[in-house]
C-alpha cells in the first residue's frame, strides 16, 4: 500500500507561534494527488487543499501554506500566527494512479492554546 | 448548493440489532465511497461503487453492506452491530473518468453508538 505518513501525533502551541505539519507521502505513481483536511470537534472533514504532482509551487492562503517537496515526498503545512480556532485534526492524504481512493495518514492533533 | 447529506447526523442502535445509515449526494458523481473513523483514528475505507459496481476492501468484515439504488442515494447497512462498530461514518463521492482521484465531497459524517 502506499502509505501516507504524519509523523507527528499531537502538536500544542501558544496562540500567534507558527506552526508546521509534515506530511510524508509514498507512491509508485506518475500522476497523483495529495491533499490536506481540517476536521474539528464536530467530526466533518473540511477541505482545505489539493496539489497534483506535476505542480510543485507552493501555495498561501491567508495564514496557510504548503511546501510541497516530490525530491523528498513530503507536503508540509504551515500555519503563521495560529489562532485558538486552528485547534482540531489535520489529515494528509493521497490519491493516484489507477487507484482512485483516498489514502489518509494518521493525523496531527494541533491544539491551539490562548 | 450542491452536496452531500447523510442522515442522520447521529444514531444509537442496540447491540446486534440491524441499522442503516444513508447518504445522499446531488452532484451526479459516478463514485461514492463509505468511511470508518473511530475515535482518534484516521478514516478507513469500507468500500465504494463506481456507478453500479461495489469495491469491498480487503479487510472489511461481512457485517458492513452497502446498497446504491441509483446515482444519487448510497446506503451502509451494518447487520449486527457489534460495540467495536461504534464510529463516525464518512460518505464521500467524486467523478470517474479522467477526473477520478482529482476532488472528493464529503458529507458531514453520522455518528453512530451501540449500546
Amino acid at each position: 500500500a502506499q502509505k501516507v505518513t504524519q509523523a507527528q501525533t499531537e502538536i500544542s502551541v501558544v496562540e500567534k507561534e507558527d506552526v508546521t505539519l509534515d506530511c510524508v507521502y509514498e507512491t509508485r505513481d506518475t500522476t497523483y494527488y495529495l491533499f490536506w483536511y481540517k476536521q474539528p470537534p464536530s467530526g466533518e472533514l473540511v477541505f482545505l487543499i489539493r496539489r497534483n504532482s506535476f505542480d510543485e509551487q507552493n501555495e498561501i492562503s491567508g495564514r496557510y501554506s504548503w511546501n510541497f517537496q516530490k525530491s523528498t515526498s513530503s507536503f508540509n503545512f504551515t500555519i503563521t500566527a495560529s489562532q485558538v480556532v486552528d485547534s482540531a485534526v489535520y489529515f494528509c492524504a493521497r490519491s493516484g494512479g489507477s487507484n482512485y481512493k483516498l489514502t489518509f495518514g494518521k493525523g496531527t492533533l494541533l491544539t491551539v492554546n490562548p | 448548493d450542491a452536496m452531500v447529506i447523510q442522515n442522520p447526523r447521529y444514531q444509537v442502535t442496540q447491540f446486534g440489532k440491524p441499522v442503516t445509515l444513508s447518504c445522499s449526494q446531488t452532484l451526479n458523481h459516478n463514485v461514492m465511497y463509505w468511511y470508518q473513523q473511530k475515535s482518534s483514528q484516521a478514516p478507513k475505507l469500507l468500500f465504494h461503487y463506481y456507478d453500479k459496481d461495489f469495491n469491498n476492501e480487503a479487510d472489511t468484515p461481512d457485517n458492513f453492506q452497502s446498497r446504491r439504488p441509483n446515482t444519487s442515494f448510497c446506503f451502509l447497512d451494518i447487520r449486527s452491530p457489534g460495540l467495536g462498530d461504534a464510529a463516525m461514518y464518512l460518505c464521500a463521492t467524486s467523478r470517474g473518468g479522467t477526473a477520478r482521484g482529482y476532488g472528493y465531497t464529503f458529507g458531514s459524517g453520522t455518528r453512530l453508538t451501540v449500546v
